[in-house]
């Protein structure tokens, strides 16, 4: 069974640009969570998107947003980028109220 | 609201050596609790987690952690590590059904294991 998985695996952009980032869930996961990882940062919560619905969202400005597709993919938008935004982006999957999140490998953004 | 403090940024050890890596969480709900690693430029991976019964949960590769409710602690522990065990380790926490499922993660914890 496949495991989630995040395209690109690296992303270089120009400050002021936008980027756009991608997720599939594990088959059958209708839950999607988007992380900013930071150096030195752990792992924030940016957007849990869940049966096509934004149910929360983290303490991000508006231009990070996203959404979720039919087939319970995602896309994580971020505009107007910034040097700071530059950090691995974490997308996992769950079965809504299940006891665990799993992780794909991440969408490494640089911002320059 | 919930948070995880993870007590130490870094933990250096020797190869062999027992470890303990602290994790204390703050919620106002019942939870679980996880543990993961993440090994340099990958995802996370489950190492193991406490949903009810026995308080002493055992995971992968030899790690074990012990739920504290009066501590509100859950510290993970390896009596023995090896040198593949060098990662980084985050704590999360998860409201039961009811709440907001979200994970919120710890800081993380560097094992640095040496030779």
């Amino acid at each position: 069974e496949a495991g989630v998985t995040q395209s690109p695996t690296h992303l270089i952009k120009t400050r002021g640009q936008q980027a756009t980032l991608r997720c599939s869930p594990i088959s059958g996961h209708t839950s999607v969570y988007w992380y900013q990882q930071a150096l030195g940062l752990g792992l924030q919560f940016l957007l849990w998107y869940d049966e096509g619905e934004e149910r929360n969202r983290g303490n991000f400005p508006p231009r990070f947003s996203g959404r979720q597709f039919p087939n319970y993919s995602s896309e994580l938008n971020v505009n107007a980028l910034e040097l700071e935004d530059s950090a691995l982006y974490l997308c996992a999957s769950s079965l809504r109220g299940n006891t665990e999140a799993f992780f794909g490998q991440g969408t490494r953004l640089t911002v320059v | 609201a919930q948070s995880v403090t993870q007590l130490d940024s870094q933990v250096p050890v020797f190869e062999e050596a027992p470890v303990e890596l602290r994790c204390n969480y703050s919620s106002s709900v019942s939870v679980y609790l996880f543990w993961y690693v993440q090994y340099p430029n990958q995802g996370l991976q489950l190492l193991l987690k406490y949903l009810s019964g026995s308080t002493l949960v055992k995971g992968i590769n030899g790690f074990e952690a012990e739920f504290n409710k009066s501590q509100t602690s859950f510290h993970l522990r390896k009596p023995s590590v090896h040198i593949s065990d060098t990662a980084e380790y985050f704590c999360a926490v998860s409201d039961q059904p009811g709440g907001s499922y979200i994970p919120t993660f710890g800081r993380g914890t560097s094992l640095i294991v040496h030779p």
